[in-house]
């Protein structure tokens, strides 16, 4: 079984250009969640779909930032424009749908965005 | 106040000892802990799950959690220098999102 995956793994962009990042999750997961560590912060929440529907966007740090996931399968992320202080990386988890406590997330590799 | 703490590192331990990692949370609510395993550049794997107090072993790794103090550890014992990495202290809310520790690096000298 595929685990989650990202595209790209690495983008270097100029402030104020745009940047869309990709994550596909699980075959079968409702569950998706967006996740972004900057340097020398921990991992935090940014948001969750279940299936295309958001959960919970309440980690979005600012309308710059749009989540999509149109058919409830893969997930873009787009951030218009890029400032610096987005550079981190940016994760991709996924979980089946029931919704328990202990449901494990699956972590994708992240993207690692750089803005100069 | 940081919603997860852990215990500061780099922790540099002896192959074959124990390594002890701390997390501390501030949310009472909170349902499901965690702890993740993170290599250098890869994706955080899931490598032990508490909900209930007390211990819960699974192989080398041990995490016990006490919600009255609010803590969660995780004990790696016979250390090998495959554990060398960082170590991520999760908990889950009622909502299901995933708050995180700054993590801990292991070192495990050879």
């Amino acid at each position: 079984e595929a685990g989650v995956t990202q595209f790209p793994s690495h983008s270097v962009i100029e402030k104020g250009q745009t940047v869309t990042l990709r994550c596909d999750p699980i075959s079968g997961h409702d569950n998706l969640y967006w996740y972004r560590r900057v340097m020398g912060k921990e991992i935090k929440f940014l948001l969750h779909f279940v299936k295309e529907s958001k959960q919970d966007e309440s980690g979005m740090p600012n309308n710059r930032f749009l989540a999509e996931r149109t058919g409830g399968t893969y997930s873009t992320l787009k951030v218009q424009p890029a400032e610096l202080e987005d550079s981190g990386v940016y994760f991709c988890a996924s979980s089946q749908l029931e919704a328990s406590p202990g449901n494990e997330q699956f972590f994708g590799p992240g993207t690692r965005l750089t803005v100069l | 106040q940081k919603e997860v703490e852990q215990n500061s590192g780099p922790l540099s331990v002896p192959e074959g000892a124990i390594a002890s990692l701390n997390c501390t949370y501030s949310d009472r609510g909170s349902q499901s802990f965690f702890w993740y395993r993170q290599y250098s550049g890869k994706s955080p794997e899931l490598i032990m799950s508490i909900y209930s107090n007390g211990d819960k072993e699974d192989g080398r790794f041990t995490a016990q959690l006490n919600k009255a103090s609010q803590y969660v550890s995780l004990l790696i014992r016979d250390s090998q220098p495959s554990d060398s990495a960082t170590y991520l202290c999760a908990v889950k809310n009622r909502d299901y999102k995933l708050s995180f520790g700054a993590g801990t690096t292991v070192t495990v000298r050879a």
